[in-house]
């Protein structure tokens, strides 16, 4: 299944390191999202785009940056992070809010 | 209070039983309701839309009471690889395409 696909799968960095998640849909969707997971926790939605454009930001720390070029791609450039930001990525896409398609996730361990 | 709420479990069955699951939302302008699978260290993954009228798939049944804001999942004759986790999601149309996940609901079926 190749639907929405994320790179890296998976991700170590210090607390001072600059990175990005990468995710693409080949869906023709027009709603992107970026999901926290921790371990034993719910989905913790992100951001949420439409049409490229940001609709939602959940209060996130702004050590969390997202970038939308269209609506096929979405990063999320991390820097600065703190080790409870480690967790499971999950960036999704949808259309018109109908269902909602989830890639395979980035693993990410800050040390 | 929580949009989406579930009970957690763990719950436990043997193999050939029949489990059900129940969600209930707390906004009644919710329009879409899911019920997602997700596996140990995977992405959630569609198992089956809700409509009013309730929907059966194989062994899966969910139902909707708008009226009690409830939703709900039947497995029957359950299976080894049903082990998981649920989880309920809805999506109102006034909120961007932002979807609301519960913490979901863990099940083992035992041999």
């Amino acid at each position: 299944e190749t639907g929405v696909t994320q790179t890296p799968r998976h991700l170590v960095m210090g607390m001072t390191n600059k990175k990005s998640l990468k995710c693409e849909q080949h869906l023709g969707h027009n709603a992107m999202y970026w999901y926290k997971q921790s371990a034993k926790k719910p989905l913790e939605l992100m951001f949420v785009y439409n049409f490229k454009e940001q609709t939602e930001n959940n209060s996130v720390p702004s050590r969390f940056s997202p970038e939308c070029p269209n609506s096929s791609h979405l990063f999320l450039h991390l820097h600065t992070l703190q080790p409870e930001d480690s967790a499971l990525y999950l960036c999704a896409s949808s259309q018109d809010g109908v269902t909602q398609y989830f890639g395979p996730g980035t693993r990410l361990t800050v040390l | 209070r929580k949009e989406v709420e579930q009970d957690p479990g763990p719950f436990n069955v043997p193999e050939g039983a029949t489990v059900a699951f129940n969600c209930t939302y707390s906004n009644s302008a919710s329009q879409s309701f899911f019920w997602y699978r997700q596996d140990c260290r995977k992405e959630p993954k569609l198992l089956m839309s809700v409509y009013s009228s309730g929907n059966e798939d194989g062994r899966f049944t969910a139902q909707l009471n708008r009226a009690s804001q409830y939703i709900s999942l039947l497995i029957r004759d359950s299976k080894l690889s049903d082990s998981a986790t649920y989880l309920c999601v809805v999506n109102r149309a006034n909120t961007g395409n932002q979807f609301y996940f519960g913490t979901g609901t863990s099940l083992t079926v035992i041999p």
